[in-house]
Formats: structure tokens, sequence, C-alpha cells
């Protein structure tokens, strides 16, 4: 299946802790993201890599790394997780100009629901 | 500061009750308009993207329009597998790159 996946589905750890999501995309796609999506719903983006380079670094805390190791892969590395970190954090992908009239649509993972106690 | 605001905030219809969903925003720059379609536990789903004020577009029972402060998701005889929640997002520009500002999205419920 073409896709954009993200690892763990589920994710509950204590306060402190260190913890990363993985996502993958076989979209061929050029540019990759990062939202979280509170309790109130509100998807806000966090990250956008293109070809691996960092474009897009929203006013996240630096508790939050992300690491692109290659175009289909963009991983999220979480330092001293907080009780506000508890969200649902989606991967997404875009094809980029190699998508012809498709080029803007971002595809989703099915996301990942962090729980911090 | 870009906003979008999408109202209601939930619907409840009928089968084969048609109505609409309101995305209103304030933005500096639209660089098209978005939307998807998210159900419970999964991610959204890409629907529509409109560039231009008087844009249409359709897909089954749905339709979308735009103008230039607000969009229009017109569902007509809805049917109750089209309940889920309507995320409008506009893509605005930003000094490093597009980005999406999304609203908090309509729950759309279709009784039968």
């Amino acid at each position: 299946d073409t896709a954009v996946s993200q690892t763990p589905k589920y994710l509950v750890t204590q306060m402190g802790n260190d913890k990363s999501i993985k996502c993958e995309q076989n979209l061929g796609h050029d540019t990759m993201y990062w939202y979280k999506q509170d309790s109130k719903k509100f998807l806000k983006i966090m990250f956008s890599y293109n070809n691996k380079e960092l474009i897009i670094n929203e006013t996240v805390p630096n508790r939050f790394s992300p690491k692109s190791p290659d175009k289909a892969h963009l991983n999220l590395h979480i330092n001293s997780l907080e009780l506000g970190d508890s969200a649902v954090y989606f991967c997404a992908s875009r094809p980029g100009l190699a998508g012809g009239s498709s080029y803007n649509e971002q595809f989703f993972g099915p996301g990942t629901r962090l729980t911090v106690l | 500061e870009d906003q979008v605001t999408q109202s209601p905030e939930a619907l409840r219809l009928q089968e084969g009750e048609s109505s609409s969903l309101n995305c209103s925003y304030t933005v500096s720059g639209l660089r098209g308009l978005f939307w998807y379609r998210q159900d419970p536990g999964k991610g959204p789903e890409f629907l529509f993207t409109l560039y231009s004020a008087g844009e249409e577009k359709e897909k089954e029972r749905l339709k979308a329009t735009l103008t230039k402060k607000e969009s229009f998701l017109h569902i007509t005889a809805p049917k109750p597998e089209d309940s889920a929640t309507y995320l409008c997002a506009v893509q605005v520009r930003t000094e490093y790159g597009n980005k999406l500002v999304f609203g908090a999205g309509t729950i759309l419920r279709v009784k039968s």
C-alpha cells in the first residue's frame, strides 16, 4: 500500500522520559511535516522538511527534535516529556512540483496518540 | 495573524437533509484553501483545493466554493457515511515556505 505510516499508534509514558515517533512515506514525496492536534482538535504545524532539509520550524520547544535520515523518513524525538505534550501527532507528506496539479495536497498518516502521565 | 474560523462547531442532519459548512479566513497572502475529512482515530483525508474566488469543485455529494473571505462545503442529500469532522485549512506563505493553517473543524453527524 502506498501511504504515510507512523509508529507507534499509541504511546503512553511518564513525565521526564524521552521518546521517538517514526514516520515513513512511500509516495516519493519531496516534503514532509509534523503536526500536533490538541484536545480541541486544532491541527498545528510543527516542522516541515524538504528533501531532508528543515524548512519550517514553528515555535516548538527545543525538546522536540525532528530528524530526516532520507527523503522518505521524518522522525520526531521528544526529550523530557511534559504533561502538555499529550496530543495526537500527525506526519504528512506533499508531492511538490513532481505531483503536477496535486503538488500542494498533503497526505496524512494515521497519527500517534501520545499520553504523558 | 492568520486565522481560520469554521462554523458551526457541530451539525446534526437527517439523511437526505442538505446543508452547508462555513470556513471564513483572514490571512495575508492566501495560496490556496483546502478541505479535509477526518474520521475518528484517523488522519485527515484530502478532499479539495481551491485557489481563486469563484472556483468550485465537486466530489459525489460534496461541493466546495470559494469567495475572497470564506469557503462553503455544501453537502447534498447526505448519508450516514458522510459523518466525520470536516477541516478547512488555508495555505499561507511564510519566510520559510508555505504552511497550512487549520480551523477547528465542523463535526457532522448524519442520522438515518
